[in-house]
């Protein structure tokens, strides 16, 4: 059982085009997140959800559009895709403490997004 | 905005040397956590330190939280192949949100 699922695991689109993640997780977490890793493997935070409400929005062009249909579920929208979109695209859940703390990320397999 | 920074950015040892990655963060963290990613995967939580002073082991790794709270430290004896990978330290800045760190790539030569 994959705790974290992600689709698609691979990407490849033409610029300006729109595409969507999914994401899924079964551990009953309350937070979900969307990170970037870049060609140097830095991680960024793009966004996060708990309880399905927006509680993280980083300095992401709103081409990209976050959805969280329910606890389980976080899914990414892209709009108008651009060169410097090309990443892989992780997404996580944790459970927090009642001081927003968690015990730890649950990453999922992360989808490599190429845009040419 | 908080950062946090580890050193070295890559690492080379042979089979059997021991290597160890340092986290610095801008500011005090309650508490830290590290994750390894091996090359083409994802990033695995290892462990999360709370305490000032914090030592934890787990088999051939030792981690530690600095006495201010503003510092880590991952330790590997013995590296094994195994061991290659990116290894991340987080911290939380706020609610809700980790930082993760530069990350150090080590590479293991058998």
């Amino acid at each position: 059982d994959t705790a974290v699922s992600q689709t698609p695991k691979y990407l490849v689109t033409q610029m300006g085009n729109d595409k969507s993640i999914k994401c899924e997780q079964n551990l009953g977490h309350d937070t979900m997140y969307w990170y970037k890793q870049d060609s140097k493997k830095f991680l960024k935070i793009m966004f996060s959800y708990n309880n399905k409400e927006l509680i993280i929005n980083e300095t992401v062009p709103n081409r990209f559009s976050p959805k969280s249909p329910d606890k389980a579920h976080l899914n990414l929208h892209i709009n108008s895709l651009e060169l410097g979109d090309s990443a892989v695209y992780f997404c996580a859940s944790s459970l927090h403490t009642g001081q927003g703390e968690n015990y730890g990320y649950t990453f999922g397999s992360g989808t490599r997004l190429t845009v040419v | 905005g908080q950062q946090v920074m580890q050193i070295p950015q890559y690492q080379h040892v042979q089979e059997g040397e021991d290597f160890t990655t340092y986290c610095n963060s801008s500011t005090t963290l309650s508490n830290i956590q590290w994750y390894k990613q091996r090359p083409g995967g994802h990033p695995v939580f290892l462990i999360q330190l709370v305490k000032s002073g914090e030592v934890k082991k787990q088999k051939r790794l030792t981690f530690q939280f600095g006495e201010a709270k503003k510092n880590s430290s991952l330790h590997i004896t013995a590296t094994q192949t195994t061991d290659v990978g990116t290894y991340f330290c987080a911290g939380p800045p706020g609610t809700y949100k980790y930082i993760f760190g530069t990350g150090t790539r080590l590479k293991v030569l058998a």
